[in-house]
């Protein structure tokens, strides 16, 4: 347990239909990221927050994603009308001002049938 | 964004050590090498990082070229529990700072640990 927790650890829902995981950081740390993983790549960088503000943002992220840090503590990562496409593990990892590491989560499997 | 390559997959023996490549022929000057690993259905794991000079901890030794352009992960007694992808990353700094940054996955490198 690294101390990053996300829920839910599976989503089974219907295309068209929106979905809203979380990820609680660990409690000092103020950056956050969202990463996607599909079945055999690697992690892809989605979205970046220090603190409550969101720096960055791929360029590959559609506008039905929508990702909110609002107290700079916990988040969420909202993803609209989903598509079959979207069927991936979602991480959350998180970073403190003195580490060089990033921490992740388990993840939320979402499964769009 | 600096890229890596990593074999796909690799085989060692228990007890043994891994030694992992990876190259990153057009990293910067600047720019971090990182090692996660990922086992079946986890996040992935933190292990080891460098900028120049070889870094050791209680996972694992990193030793990078002098030119930078690529690296070895070494696991000195690789056990069952050590079968994970192993990423080899190139940090990208989002400032000058460095306190501000993504890492880019690859594909990976499959370690498969065989009693």
């Amino acid at each position: 347990d690294t101390g990053v927790s996300q829920d839910p650890r599976h989503k089974i829902t219907k295309r068209g239909q929106n979905v809203t995981f979380r990820c609680d950081p660990i409690s000092e740390h103020n950056r956050l990221y969202w990463y996607r993983q599909t079945l055999g790549q690697g992690p892809e960088f989605l979205t970046y927050f220090q603190n409550e503000a969101q720096l960055e943002k791929s360029r590959l992220l559609s506008d039905r994603f929508s990702a909110e840090r609002p107290k700079g503590s916990f988040s969420t990562l909202e993803i609209q009308r989903t598509e079959q496409g979207d069927s991936a593990m979602y991480l959350c990892a998180s970073l403190g001002g003195a580490w060089t590491e990033a921490f992740f989560g388990q993840g939320t499997r979402l499964t769009v049938v | 964004d600096a890229k890596t390559t990593q074999p796909p997959s690799m085989d060692c023996a228990e007890g043994r050590a891994a030694n992992l490549p990876c190259n990153h022929s057009t990293i910067s000057g600047n720019e971090y090498v990182y090692w996660y690993r990922q086992i079946h259905s986890q996040g992935p794991q933190y292990i080891i990082h460098g900028l120049k000079n070889n870094e050791t901890n209680e996972m694992a030794s990193l030793i990078i070229t002098e030119d930078r352009k690529s690296s070895t992960l070494i696991l000195p007694h690789a056990t069952l529990r050590d079968t994970a992808v192993y990423y080899c990353i190139v940090r990208v700094d989002f400032n000058s700072g460095g306190s501000n940054y993504k890492l880019t996955f690859g594909k990976g490198t499959l370690l498969t640990v065989n009693p």
